[in-house]
C-alpha cells in the first residue's frame, strides 16, 4: 500500500543541537516535497519545498534532503531553539502537478529543551 | 482582513444535523482545499477545488459536500452529521500548479458531533 512515515515518535532534543527529521514514503514519485510546520490550536505554515531533482535546499537554521532513490527526505534544523518546538509535516505531490494536490505525513512532534 | 479565515471556530451538533464550515480567502487563488485531522491519521484531503465551479474528490469524501461559487468561498456541509466526523478541519488555499506553490491554511473549525 502508499504510504508515508515520519518519525513516530517524539524528538526531544536539546538546545544547540541540530533536529533530524525523517520522511519516508513508498509507491510514489512525487514532482516535489514540502515541510510544514504546525503549531498547537494553529493551521500549518509552510516552510520549505524541494523538487524531485533537488539534491539539498536550505533556508536559514533549516536544511532539506531529498533522496529519489531512497524514498526519504530528512529534515534538519540546526542550532535548534525552543522556540522550535512544534510538529513538524511532510507533504507529498503525489499526483504530479495535478493542482498542487498534496498527501501529507502525520507529523513528528519536536520539543527543544532549554 | 488578508488571508484565509474559517468560521465557525468551534462547533458542536448532533448527529444528524446539517452543518456548514465556511473557508474564505483574500488572495484569489485558483485551487482551495479542505481537509480533516485526526489524532492518527493527520491531515486527510476531503475536497478541493481549482477553480470556481471545479471541484473533485480527494481521500475522504463520503458525507461531505462542497460548492464553489465564487473564487474565495468554498464551504463545507455535512449533510448529517456522524460521530466519526468529529475532528479539527482546515481550510487551506494556493495558487496551484507549476512552479509548485505552497497551501496556506486557515486556522480550523474544531467539529464535536454528540
Amino acid at each position: 500500500s502508499q504510504k508515508i512515515e515520519q518519525n513516530s515518535e517524539a524528538l526531544n532534543i536539546q538546545e544547540g543541537k541540530t533536529a533530524t527529521l525523517t520522511c519516508n514514503y513508498t509507491n510514489y514519485s512525487p514532482a516535489y516535497l514540502q515541510w510544514y510546520r504546525q503549531d498547537p490550536g494553529r493551521g500549518p505554515v509552510f516552510l520549505l519545498l524541494i523538487r524531485e531533482n533537488e539534491k539539498e535546499k536550505r533556508k536559514e537554521r533549516l536544511k532539506v534532503t531529498f533522496d529519489t532513490t531512497l524514498k526519504q527526505s530528512l529534515f534538519h534544523i540546526t542550532a535548534s531553539q525552543p522556540a522550535d518546538s512544534a510538529t513538524y509535516l511532510c507533504a507529498l505531490d503525489i499526483f504530479r502537478n495535478q493542482g498542487g494536490k498534496l498527501i501529507f505525513g502525520q507529523g513528528t512532534e519536536l520539543s527543544v529543551k532549554p | 482582513d488578508a488571508g484565509i479565515t474559517q468560521s465557525p471556530r468551534y462547533k458542536i451538533t448532533e448527529t444528524g444535523r446539517q452543518v456548514t464550515l465556511m473557508c474564505h480567502q483574500t488572495w484569489s487563488h485558483s485551487y482551495m482545499f479542505w481537509y480533516r485531522q485526526d489524532l492518527g491519521h493527520g491531515l486527510r484531503l476531503i475536497y478541493y477545488s481549482a477553480a470556481a465551479d471545479i471541484t473533485d474528490k480527494g481521500e475522504v469524501p463520503d458525507g461531505y459536500v462542497v460548492s464553489r461559487s465564487k473564487t474565495e468561498n468554498f464551504p463545507l456541509t455535512l449533510e448529517s452529521a456522524t460521530r466519526s466526523q468529529t475532528s479539527v478541519y482546515f481550510c487551506a488555499s494556493s495558487e496551484g500548479g507549476p512552479p509548485y506553490n505552497e497551501q496556506f491554511f486557515g486556522p480550523g473549525t474544531r467539529l464535536t458531533v454528540l
